[in-house]
């Protein structure tokens, strides 16, 4: 059963213009999102987190977004740079158990 | 400091080989993790160890083996490759459960290719 999902592939964006990249999950005894970054031929990155008590978290350039009751979670990236081109994965967890991923979004960044 | 390392990083088995993935961290770090990523697909946890010489199962272990002799290395056997286990494989670390205190650190993955 996929408890987390990226429903987009992938995603086209602008230099300088706003990316969206979003996250549903099915499992409400999830208590802490995370998003990893994926560059070819690389491990993922831990990029942002946000624990289930908070509806938002900030750092930089990136902001996640926590919807409980629609069980949904966004990551937005403002401005994006050619250089955030990479696959980007959501991913939750109940403390103590096993963290689940989402399949991925592709974001390409044009210049 | 070179974080989590994975050998090799390509190999290609012939249905029924065995191998050996290994798998090192040089961050001190108790908790150790496997996960394969097949095409399409978000990571799933094959085993994971919480220290050495403690292991455990996590979603999708039924094909491999792993051991935990040392805190720093954390090697996935592979008995009697099947085409289904070809994927790419990382390994990862954290020192607390990853979680809201803890980030796992990834290593570059090893891809594996059973034919």
């Amino acid at each position: 059963d996929q408890q987390v999902k990226q429903n987009s592939p992938s995603l086209s964006v602008q230099e300088g213009r706003i990316s969206i990249l979003n996250c549903d999950y099915t499992n409400s005894m999830f208590d802490y999102f995370l998003w990893y970054k994926k560059y070819p031929a690389e491990g993922p990155t831990f990029l942002i987190s946000i624990s289930s008590i908070k509806d938002k978290n900030e750092d930089g350039r990136f902001t996640v977004f926590l919807n409980k009751s629609a069980k949904h979670l966004s990551l937005h990236i403002v401005p994006s740079q050619p250089g955030d081109s990479a696959v980007y994965f959501c991913a939750a967890t109940v403390w103590g158990g096993d963290m689940r991923f989402g399949a991925g979004t592709r974001l390409t960044v044009k210049p | 400091n070179a974080g989590v390392t994975q050998t090799p990083k390509f190999r290609i088995l012939k249905i029924g080989q065995s191998m050996t993935l290994q798998c090192t961290q040089d961050m001190n770090h108790n908790y150790m993790y496997w996960y394969r990523q097949d095409p399409g697909m978000g990571l799933k946890l094959i085993y994971y160890s919480v220290g050495a010489g403690i292991t455990d199962k996590g979603e999708v272990p039924n094909g491999y083996n792993v051991s935990r002799s040392t805190t720093e290395d954390f090697p996935l056997r592979l008995e009697l490759a099947a085409p289904s286990q070809t994927s790419v494989y990382f390994c990862a670390s954290s020192y607390g459960i990853a979680g809201e205190q803890e980030t796992q650190y990834f290593g570059p993955g090893t891809r594996l290719l059973v034919l």
